[in-house]
């Protein structure tokens, strides 16, 4: 069964704690992309990869950072940086790397700063 | 300045009924739009992909429309249910991103 997973589903940041967000997929796609998702707001990039060892930033990067290590694999850290992480995380996969690929989403992660 | 809109008002529709969603852009000059479906707490489901140059794409009970004059994209759903009941999204692919609408809530009553 083909699909992007992410976990956890829940998480929950202490003020100053970095945090680090999973997303695996086996889909064999090159593209993968992380946003961020607010209420009333549209879909967010934060960054993307379109290879393995390879990412750019998106359009609100300062305060996240990822890795690609694996094609599979592209986790989202969230430092203390980020002033106001709290917010619906979601990764993404695409075969076309380019803007007009149909996105495959994960199901989210709902980060909460307490 | 460059806007995607979506009605950010819930729309409520009778089953069997027609729903009409809009997303209306400014100042873009998109190649491709792609409206997606999501339920609460769950990530986005793609819908449907129209080109600049089509007019119009449909899939079983769902149209899209695209008019690239009115800078407006129209998806219907046909014989509405309510499990057709979720928040749509539309995205703009416009040079080399993909812009996304806040999305419109949709609710089908029995």
């Amino acid at each position: 069964d083909g699909g992007i997973t992410q976990s956890p589903k829940y998480l929950f940041r202490k003020e100053g704690q970095n945090v680090t967000l999973s997303c695996e997929q086996n889909l064999n796609h090159d593209a993968m992309y992380w946003y961020r998702q607010d209420p009333g707001q549209g879909l967010r990039l934060i960054y993307y990869s379109q290879i393995v060892n390879d990412f750019q930033k998106g359009d609100i990067a300062e305060g996240y950072s990822v890795s690609r290590e694996k094609k599979e694999s592209f986790p989202l850290t969230v430092t203390s940086a980020q002033k106001n992480p709290t917010a619906f995380y979601l990764c993404a996969s695409s075969i076309d790397p380019t803007s007009s690929g149909r996105k495959f989403f994960g199901p989210g992660t709902r980060l909460t700063v307490l | 300045s460059q806007k995607i809109e979506q009605n950010s008002e819930a729309l409520n529709i009778q089953e069997g009924k027609t729903a009409t969603l809009t997303c209306n852009y400014t100042n873009y000059s998109p190649a491709y739009l792609q409206w997606y479906r999501q339920d609460p707490g769950r990530g986005p489901v793609f819908l449907l992909l129209i080109r600049e140059n089509e007019k119009e794409k449909r899939k079983e009970r769902l149209k899209v429309t695209f008019d690239t004059t009115l800078k407006q994209s129209l998806f219907h759903i046909t014989a509405s249910q309510p499990a057709d009941s979720a928040t749509y999204l539309c995205a703009l692919a416009s040079n080399y991103q993909l812009i996304w609408g806040a999305g419109t809530k949709l609710i089908i009553k029995p």
